[in-house]
């Protein structure tokens, strides 16, 4: 059975600071996406990784895949107030599996 | 371009009453999901369906039935709602699944069940 961990679960930092997400995941896979979901709102995808070796950025937060490792990251650069949210990565298994679980999320906060 | 739609976005039912949640996508997707979220345990898969007439379970199916008898749409049913059943829903659909495609989420329905 495939388990996706995130840690930190909760994560409050200042303005400015640069801090990183991590998500690991115990079987094999190279597909591993990251979602952003703001209080009360559905979930909207950031990033989608599907090879080893991947890296994605988009503005001040960037995503990397290491399927060795079974390890993505998602780093935040400089953060600011429009950042926080709850950040989930998500991870299907290879071969055929239709499957995509969800690591716990990591609910950010970031204080001016 | 309507996406994913899921009615109704609230809901409060008593124990042991019967309901349907609707999922609507307008994207020609190949594969519908429904997930379930509670606090502190991500969202976890309840039931998946590749394409019309195909449906499997996921990691939390009991309580639960779908049917896929349209592209276009996967309803949830509830057959007899218990209080663990209270949670967020969330359907979300893919062009081929999600070994090669991200998954495109609904808003949500709240289920509350006294």
């Amino acid at each position: 059975e495939l388990k996706v961990e995130q840690n930190p679960l909760f994560l409050s930092m200042q303005e400015g600071k640069n801090y990183t997400i991590y998500c690991n995941y115990s079987t094999t896979s190279d597909r591993l996406y990251w979602y952003r979901q703001d209080p009360g709102k559905s979930l909207e995808s950031l990033f989608v990784l599907l090879s080893n070796g991947a890296v994605k950025q988009e503005g001040r937060l960037m995503a990397s895949l290491d399927t060795k490792a079974r390890l993505s990251t998602l780093h935040i650069t400089a953060a600011v107030h429009d950042l926080s949210a709850t950040y989930f990565c998500a991870v299907a298994e290879n071969f055929g599996n239709e499957k995509l679980t969800f690591g716990t999320g990591t609910r950010l906060t970031i204080i001016p | 371009n309507a996406g994913v739609t899921q009615t109704p976005k609230f809901q409060v039912l008593k124990t042991g009453q019967s309901m349907t949640l609707q999922c609507a996508q307008d994207m020609n997707h190949e594969y519908m999901s429904w997930y379930r979220q509670d606090p502190g345990m991500g969202l976890r898969l309840i039931h998946y369906s590749v394409g019309a007439g195909i449906t499997d379970q996921g990691e939390v199916p009991n309580g639960y039935n779908v049917s896929r008898s349209t592209t276009e749409d996967f309803p949830l049913r509830l057959l007899s709602a218990a209080p663990s059943q209270t949670s967020v829903y969330f359907c979300a659909s893919s062009l081929t699944g999600p070994n090669t495609g991200e998954l495109f989420f609904g808003e949500g329905s709240r289920l509350t069940v006294l």
